[in-house]
């Protein structure tokens, strides 16, 4: 199994509360994504990054920002929680850009009360 | 605006049944993938087609790439209930570093 840790695992904030995810790879892959996943919604491309602080926005970017500072860590936080953001969030890594497999982690369940 | 469409999104059949899930879109993809995801888990590859028309097997499964690179199949030949789950598109456009989803198919096999 590819190295891609999520934490936390669960979390529950309240409306308005800065929150970040991290997601921390050891397989020196350089493209790393966030997806949320929502029922009836499929995955949804957040923020992706090509290579370190090398970053650009996915389908629903809004109310999110990231950063890379490493190669083996994908920083997603969300400024000022807000219900709607309540969902599993997924990175994933590839070693390259096209027809490449894409490894996931486990997943970070977020309840935004 | 959600680029790749699944049917059927719920799937309920017997074990040995067969069945086929479809990928849609009117985007052309440079390669479109199929993964399986289990409950509490990231989803897991099973494939990837690459050329127009290309036809791949894994075991009792065949996923088909349409001629035109905006489509996909996935057909399970006589079910079984592991192969329980849900099942996803996923569509890198050509020229991006972007892997798009589809809505998922959840798939429900009963002994």
């Amino acid at each position: 199994d590819a190295g891609i840790t999520q934490s936390p695992r669960h979390k529950v904030t309240e409306t308005g509360t800065p929150v970040t995810l991290r997601c921390h790879q050891t397989e020196n892959h350089r493209y790393m994504y966030w997806y949320r996943q929502d029922p009836g919604h499929g995955l949804r491309l957040i923020h992706y990054s090509y290579g370190v602080k090398d970053t650009d926005k996915g389908e629903v970017s809004d109310g999110y920002s990231v950063s890379r500072s490493k190669t083996e860590d994908f920083l997603l936080t969300l400024e000022s929680a807000t219900s709607s953001q309540t969902s599993v969030y997924f990175c994933a890594i590839s070693r390259t850009a096209t027809n490449e497999k894409l490894f996931f982690g486990s997943g970070t369940q977020l309840s935004v009360l | 605006t959600q680029l790749l469409e699944q049917s059927p999104q719920f799937l309920s059949i017997q074990e040995g049944e067969n069945l086929t899930v479809y990928c849609n879109s009117s985007s052309v993809f440079s390669s479109l993938q199929w993964y399986r995801q289990e409950p509490g888990e990231g989803p897991v590859l099973l494939v990837t087609v690459v050329t127009g028309g290309e036809v791949k097997k894994l075991k009792r499964l065949t996923f088909q790439f349409g001629d035109a690179r905006k489509d996909s199949s996935l057909h399970i030949t006589a079910a079984q209930p592991g192969d329980t789950g849900l099942y996803l598109c996923a569509g890198a456009q050509a020229g991006t570093y972007k892997y798009i989803f589809g809505t998922g198919t959840r798939l429900k096999v009963l002994a």
